[in-house]
């Protein structure tokens, strides 16, 4: 699986946009992009997925560049309850080699 | 929504025993998954099962670790002979027919030993 690399923290002021940038330069064609967070000791959450596509759900938006080589996650309206780790994890979309590499992720820190 | 859930929450156990954490996924899901997280540290793969069988596992799944689907709802993870560095959280995923679904994780279990 390709490896992912993301700033190890960032701030966000509560209310606004919350964007959380994964540079994955060497994805292949058949790897999809997936986004975690962990709050504390939880086990990890499962926000949102994409291939080449931008894609929203009710959580966040994914926007995924055109060469696939870097994506970011949009928190649209970041709240106190989004302070946690957040993973940006590549993988084969097959699914006997569904094994997640998880990196150190990027500790979002919301602020009142 | 339905979601994997874990028990027990928290194991605590004297080094040398057997423990095993027990796992229901999300059913219709047809993948199942291991992983563990010390504490600091980042979470880790485990091991993989599919069809009733192991479909990858990691260096770190030795001969000490087995996992067992021992009927249509349950999935466990057993340590035969547990060690100090045995403890950590243990994680237990699912993810369902295709490959590029999302595996969902249970909130894992606290393990101990002493």
């Amino acid at each position: 699986d390709a490896k992912t690399t993301q700033p190890p923290s960032m701030d966000c002021a509560e209310g606004r946009a919350a964007n959380l940038p994964c540079n994955h330069s060497t994805i292949s064609g058949n790897e999809y992009v997936y986004w975690y967070r962990q709050i504390h000791s939880q086990g990890p959450q499962y926000i949102i997925h994409g291939l080449k596509n931008n894609e929203t759900n009710e959580m966040a938006s994914l926007i995924i560049t055109e060469d696939r080589k870097s994506s970011t996650l949009i928190l649209p309206h970041a709240t106190l309850r989004d302070t946690a780790v957040y993973y940006c994890i590549v993988r084969v979309a097959v699914a006997n080699a569904g094994k997640s590499t998880f990196g150190d992720g990027t500790t979002l820190t919301v602020k009142p | 929504e339905p979601e994997v859930t874990q028990t027990p929450s928290h194991q605590v156990t004297q080094m040398g025993q057997e423990v095993i954490l027990r796992c229901v996924p999300i059913s219709n899901h047809l993948y199942f998954y291991w992983y563990r997280q010390i504490l600091g540290q980042k979470v880790e793969f485990l091991v993989s099962f599919y069809n009733n069988e192991i479909s990858e596992k990691s260096e770190i799944f030795d001969d000490q670790f087995s996992v067992e689907r021992p009927d249509g709802s349950n999935f466990t993870l057993k340590i035969r002979s547990t060690k100090l560095e045995d403890s950590a959280m243990y994680f237990c995923a699912s993810m369902g027919a295709f490959g590029n679904q999302p595996q969902h994780f249970g909130d894992g279990t606290r393990l101990s030993i002493l």
